[in-house]
């Protein structure tokens, strides 16, 4: 069984500075990980996903992340944060088939 | 069209009512789901179709029936909802494979419904 616990479910940064959002997974098989980003009245959108080949991934809008498998963590990241960014964000787990298993998500606020 | 559409944006439907809710993908997978998604809570995975067959369903209530005609149309029919049954609705598709790396989903932007 798979599971993602996703630490703040509120977050708010100034424009420009670093973007943190946490995820630490559970999974007793090798996990398949992903972030995706959800805009006010759309669906989700994949940012990266993690598939077992390099342990930091980078993704679109300039958002990366880094699997680090002894922490079990899979944060998100980004160097400067834009007034775009503001959205939802999930993280999400799977052990291979196409079952994912979602966060509860965090929100991102970001400020002039 | 491209990507993944759904029909209708906004649905507010009685106790009472039928109704049908609609997804399209124009990508050329051979998975589709229904995802329920409430507020505070995690996506809830409802249904999967692989290669048209329902491969999972995960505990909905039968007042929710799915039916995907084709790889490309997946219809969730509502009959007999309750209040807590409103939630923003999402489908997502992708493209299934039997080894290798997972191929990520893909979300249509999600029916908003509201029982009343």
């Amino acid at each position: 069984a798979q599971s993602v616990t996703q630490l703040g479910s509120h977050v708010s940064v100034s424009e420009g500075a670093l973007v943190l959002l946490r995820c630490n997974y559970s999974s007793s098989v090798p996990p398949y990980l992903f972030w995706y980003v959800q805009y006010p009245n759309q669906g989700l959108q994949l940012l990266l996903k993690y598939t077992s080949a390099a342990t930091l991934v980078k993704g679109i809008n300039g958002f990366e992340a880094e699997f680090k498998k002894s922490e079990t963590s899979f944060h998100l990241t980004k160097p400067s944060a834009h007034m775009s960014d503001a959205a939802e964000y999930f993280c999400a787990v799977t052990g291979g088939g196409n079952k994912l298993t979602f966060g509860t998500g965090t929100q991102l606020k970001v400020e002039l | 069209e491209t990507g993944v559409t759904q029909t209708p944006r906004h649905l507010v439907m009685g106790m009472t009512n039928k109704k049908s809710l609609k997804c399209e993908q124009h990508l050329g997978h051979n998975a589709m789901y229904w995802y329920k998604q409430s507020a505070k809570k995690p996506l809830e995975l409802m249904f999967v179709y692989n290669f048209k067959e329902q491969t999972e369903n995960n505990s909905v209530p039968s007042r929710f029936s799915p039916e995907c005609p084709n790889s490309s149309h997946l219809f969730l029919h509502l009959h007999t909802l309750q209040p807590e049954d409103s939630a923003l609705y999402l489908c997502a598709s992708s493209q299934e494979r039997t080894s290798g790396p997972l191929y990520e989903q893909y979300f249509g932007p999600g029916t908003r419904l509201t029982v009343t």
